[in-house]
């Protein structure tokens, strides 16, 4: 489905370069998040936010930067990409049940980096 | 913060045979539990998920469980078939706070 899309879904980078990541959704979410997956780590929350202009760490913000200036952009930049940070990364998006942020999550395709 | 903790990480079984994955959490005050199945290079989706106030919830063949007393939770899913074969996350989120996801557990359905 065409609800959230992200771009590129490959990257190859090299070492100390600035990369974005982009992701757009056409639901009205409130809530937009980041994660990196890797093996043996699941799903690994990096940054959210609830509402455009708000942003929040995750468990593992450090070498990353986001930006919410619309409802329906998420970008990720990884301002001086590193090693480490090859990964799969998967934007998402939902609109939270009363009380909280549990609702249904919905991802993007994913995009595959490598740092070189 | 949620700490959540899922077994096994591989599991192997038969076509027709049920499978079965726990998850353990730390926090007692998380009220949504959601299940999501990864297949091999596509993105997650939710397949069933239960609340707090929920002990089962079942739908066709896979169902979930969920004993708050001990804080974990399980999925069950029976007579596997081969489009089964994926990763299964389950997560767990209290008021307030952000879905915490388990490790994943790769499910291989052997024809």
């Amino acid at each position: 489905d065409a609800g959230i899309t992200q771009s590129p879904r490959y990257k190859i980078t090299e070492t100390g370069r600035q990369v974005t990541l982009m992701c757009h959704q056409t639901w009205s979410h409130s809530y937009m998040f980041w994660y990196r997956q890797d093996l043996g780590h699941g799903l690994r929350l990096i940054y959210y936010s609830a509402a455009a202009d708000i942003t929040d760490k995750g468990e593992v913000p450090d070498g990353y930067v986001v930006s919410r200036s619309k409802t329906e952009n998420f970008p990720l930049t990884l301002e001086s990409a590193t090693r480490s940070q090859t990964s799969v990364y998967f934007c998402a998006s939902t609109n939270p049940l009363s009380g909280g942020a549990g609702g249904e999550l919905f991802f993007g395709e994913g995009s595959r980096l490598t740092v070189l | 913060g949620e700490n959540v903790e899922q077994h096994p990480s591989t599991l192997s079984v038969q076509e027709g045979d049920s499978a079965v994955i726990k998850c353990t959490y730390s926090d007692s005050a998380s009220n949504y539990f959601p299940w999501y199945k990864q297949e091999l290079g596509k993105r997650p989706q939710l397949i069933i998920d239960i609340r707090s106030n929920v002990g089962e919830k079942k739908d066709q063949r896979i169902a979930v469980t969920l004993n708050k007393t001990a804080k974990h939770f399980s999925l069950h899913i029976t007579e596997t078939q081969p489009e089964d074969s994926a990763v299964y996350f389950c997560a767990a989120i209290a008021p307030g706070n952000m879905l915490t996801f388990g490790g994943g557990t790769r499910l291989m359905v052997k024809p």
